[in-house]
């Protein structure tokens, strides 16, 4: 069955660094997704993709965050500038068609450790 | 805003015994609700998606339950087995694209 990659699947970085965290989504689906999870919280949106454009974020995606779909298979998102606050797993999921009528699909995540 | 909320927190059973979680949530209007499974440190597994004009979904020994009126789901897992150990997490999708996540319901099936 077609799955959500993630890579890497655990990431240390030092405060202020800057990170990517890579995706591929399965191959027919037209809509990408990122989500957060802090440990012992619940997941938490951050920023939906489609069409090349952010189609809705939340208020934690700020301007240290963005996202981009560099080629035809890959959907990255990338943090400027880590906070230790940013330590959290990092979900990536995709949507065949729009959301309203479809589940989202779920990669198996990277956690993200900031020191 | 959205809020999902999902009783009890934890749950012990013995195996073979059946079971219901249970998700609430605040605002009505939704697309739809969909279950998820969440192993320790893993991604999220989707189980059952149950659309708002239905009233139910089935997968196996997996039934959803959705009454929106009132803002509830539940999911009912019948004859539960040590495999089915794992966080169950349910979440809806309301105006736009996201979904909004319960607290979540930690599992464990004993022998």
């Amino acid at each position: 069955e077609p799955e959500v990659t993630q890579t890497p699947s655990h990431q240390v970085t030092q405060m202020g660094q800057e990170v990517i965290l890579r995706c591929v989504p399965i191959s027919n689906h037209l809509y990408f997704y990122w989500y957060r999870q802090i440990l012992g919280q619940k997941v938490e949106f951050l920023v939906s993709f489609y069409n090349n454009e952010i189609s809705e974020k939340s208020e934690i995606f700020d301007d240290q965050f963005s996202v981009e779909r560099p080629d035809g298979s890959n959907f990255t998102l990338k943090i400027r500038s880590t906070k230790l606050e940013d330590s959290a797993m990092y979900f990536c999921a995709s949507s065949e068609h729009t959301p309203s009528n479809q589940p989202q699909h779920f990669g198996d995540g990277t956690r993200l450790s900031i020191l | 805003k959205q809020e999902v909320t999902q009783i009890p927190a934890a749950l012990s059973v013995p195996e073979g015994e059946n079971l219901v979680l249970n998700c609430s949530f605040t605002d009505s209007a939704i697309y739809n609700l969909q279950w998820f499974r969440q192993d320790p440190g893993k991604g999220l597994t989707s189980l059952l998606l149950i659309q708002s004009s239905q009233r139910e979904q089935t997968s196996g020994r997996l039934n959803a339950s959705l009454d929106k009126s009132s803002g509830r789901s539940t999911l009912y897992i019948a004859a539960s087995q040590p495999g089915d150990s794992a966080t169950y997490l349910c979440a809806v999708t309301g105006g736009g694209n996201k979904l909004t996540f319960g607290t979540g319901t930690q599992l464990k099936v004993e022998l």
